[in-house]
């Protein structure tokens, strides 16, 4: 298994560009999450999802958007890019069940730079 | 909104010493869990120990052990005979077990271990 892997790993975009960061998991996962960790800082949520189809917003979802058309992939979309987004970017993924203790698994991350 | 505070921005310890990271949290629920992830400038998030707020008996693995204080909301990690492999940046999180969280996690801000020799 590859568990959960993110692409790019590095990005530079101007001020107005768009993109989408790709995440891909094959551990049949129900739940996935992307974060970003600003520097020195910790992970904040942006979105998440429980299944697909299904898609809501985390701490700080302005300027971004997902969607979730497979268990799979998670997208993460930016639109008109700007020097706040400036970040390194995590995907995730659980497995559901909400009382027993499923582990959350990373991607490696993908920084991305706004100039 | 549960909240995570790390107040050791920084520690610092020598190779084969112990060392303490500090987190505090303030939630209203009665079960959660409570995480320490590892992150070596490699960035990937490890996951260092878990512990299930219903237990009373603190977490270890290994060289790691927790201090979980139910009641001051307090949940530290022990790194016991500190490796130069340890040294990275150590977060504290937090995940409800409500129904209808989804297992998210929320994260404290970080605590940056350096290990001398």
């Amino acid at each position: 298994n590859a568990g959960v892997t993110q692409t790019p790993k590095f990005r530079i975009l101007k001020i107005g560009q768009s993109m989408t960061l790709q995440c891909t998991q094959d551990m049949n996962h129900n739940y996935m999450y992307w974060y970003r960790q600003d520097p020195g800082m910790g992970l904040k949520l942006i979105y998440y999802s429980v299944g697909a189809g299904i898609t809501d917003k985390g701490e700080v979802p302005n300027g971004y958007n997902v969607s979730r058309s497979t268990t799979e992939d998670f997208p993460l979309r930016l639109e008109l890019a700007a020097p706040s987004q400036t970040s390194v970017y995590f995907c995730a993924s659980s497995q559901r069940g909400q009382g027993n203790y499923n582990e959350q698994f990373f991607g490696p991350g993908t920084r991305l730079t706004v100039l | 909104a549960q909240t995570v505070t790390q107040s050791q921005p920084e520690m610092s310890v020598q190779e084969a010493e112990t060392v303490t990271l500090s987190c505090t949290y303030d939630t209203s629920e009665s079960d959660y869990y409570l995480f320490w992830y590892k992150q070596p400038p490699s960035r990937q998030m490890i996951l260092v120990i878990r512990q299930e707020a219903y237990k009373q008996q603190n977490a270890t693995e290994n060289r790691f052990s927790v201090n979980f204080q139910k009641a001051a909301k307090s949940f530290s990690l022990k790194i016991s005979d500190s490796q130069l492999g340890d040294a990275a940046m150590y977060f504290c999180a937090y995940r409800s077990l409500r129904t209808g969280t989804a297992s998210k996690l929320t994260f404290g801000t970080g605590t940056r271990l350096q290990v001398t020799l």
